[in-house]
Parts: C-alpha cells; sequence; structure tokens
C-alpha cells in the first residue's frame, strides 16, 4: 500500500463549481499537509501548507485536515478554468536523515469548462 | 518564496550517456531536494543534499546512478549517468523555505527523453 493515495481522475466542472480534491495515508507520523497546483510543464507551485489538522482558508481554497481519518481535502469555491490543473497532495513526518521528504500523491487532474 | 531555476529545460539524450542537470536558486537556502516524476506516478524524492555534506539518497536511489554536488548556498547540479529509456523522467529541484517551516518550492523542471 502506498502512502499517499490520490485519486488521479480526471476530474471534469463547470465553471463556478465547488470542486473538492481528496487524499488518504497511512503513516500517522505525518504532520505536515500540503497541495500544490501544477500546469502543464511546468514546476508544481505551492497552494496551500496545514500543520495538524483543522482547516486553513485561503481566498477560494480551504484546505482540511482530519488525522484522525487519515484524509486531508482541498476545496476549490467559484473554479475558473485558470484552475484547470494536475493538483497534488504531499505530507511529510520530521526526518532528521533527509529534512522534511515530501511524500505525494499521484495528482488529480481537473479541467474547468467555461 | 525563492526563485528557482533550472537547464536544461528539456533533451534528448541517447542511452549509455550522462546528463548533468544544474539548478539555481536566487537567495541561500541549507536544503536542496531532488525529485522525479514519472509519467502517471507520484513525485519521488531520489536525493537531499545539503552544503558541505554528502547527498543522502532515499532507499533505490544511488551515488553512481545520480551523482549530485552542492558547491554553495545557492547552487546544485543532478547527473543522470548512464541514462536507459527507463530514465526518461521530469526532474525537479525543491528548495525549502526558510524559517523554519518545511514548505518545499520548486523549479520548472527539466524534461528528460532517453531513446
Amino acid at each position: 500500500q502506498k502512502e499517499v493515495e490520490q485519486d488521479p481522475g480526471p476530474l471534469s466542472v463547470p465553471e463556478g463549481a465547488i470542486v473538492s480534491l481528496n487524499c488518504t495515508y497511512s503513516n500517522s507520523a505525518f504532520q505536515y499537509f500540503m497541495w500544490y497546483r501544477q500546469y502543464s510543464r511546468k514546476g508544481p507551485e505551492l497552494l496551500m501548507y496545514t500543520y495538524s489538522s483543522g482547516n486553513k482558508e485561503d481566498g477560494r481554497f480551504t484546505a482540511q485536515v482530519d488525522k484522525s481519518s487519515k484524509y486531508i481535502s482541498l476545496f476549490i469555491r467559484d473554479s475558473q478554468p485558470s484552475d484547470s490543473a494536475t493538483y497534488l497532495c504531499a505530507m511529510s513526518a520530521k526526518d532528521s536523515n533527509s529534512g522534511y521528504a515530501l511524500n505525494f500523491g499521484k495528482g488529480t487532474s481537473l479541467l474547468v469548462t467555461p | 518564496s525563492a526563485v528557482i531555476s533550472q537547464k536544461p529545460s528539456r533533451d534528448i539524450c541517447q542511452r549509455g550517456t550522462s546528463l548533468t542537470i544544474q539548478c539555481q536558486v536566487d537567495s541561500q537556502v541549507t536544503m536542496m531536494f531532488w525529485y522525479r516524476q514519472q509519467p502517471g506516478q507520484s513525485l519521488t524524492l531520489i536525493a537531499t543534499a545539503n552544503q558541505g555534506s554528502e547527498a543522502t539518497y532515499e532507499s533505490g536511489f544511488v551515488i553512481d546512478k545520480f551523482p549530485i554536488s552542492r558547491p554553495n548556498l545557492t547552487f546544485s547540479t543532478l547527473t543522470v549517468s548512464n541514462m536507459s529509456p527507463e530514465d526518461s523522467s521530469i526532474y525537479l529541484c525543491s528548495v525549502e523555505a526558510s524559517g523554519g517551516y518545511n514548505e518545499q518550492f520548486f523549479g520548472p523542471g527539466t524534461r528528460l527523453t532517453v531513446l
């Protein structure tokens, strides 16, 4: 079992819809959780960063972490065609050997249609 | 956030040759990381490069295949040695954010095709 599971999609929604993206994980030591957005032929761009459980909101984006269920989510409100990209979840536990090595999901491909 | 550049942005190489990828950051950073992103797969950490010490490799990656240099706090190189078609991938460097947090910022990547 991979440590981080993410549905690759693709997920297609109409403009203005609320998008829900999710990841599950198996390693209870993970305590730092991130969402990256990756446009085609570009490097991943950090969107949201959360520590431990709870919610964090930034504009149209909300990140949720439920450590008891080992489940994280990213919600995008009022989705726009410019949100079309691949969304990667990532998480880490403190690792003295390799810093804070990130464990990534495979990414969910999102298409927002006008 | 740091501004990260990589060279080359893409390359097509022959089997058995080697390619060195450069990563330049616009500010001094302690930790730099090298990842591989294969089609349909997760980003996978190859190694962590700290200035002044040997790189730390993840399971499945060895120094002979992926030698890394870290000569100063703004620069690192990753060499993909004796390449085979299985090495065709996107290679990305990242740096850890300052301030004691473990957010990582990524470069644009190097798209490598091995024939």
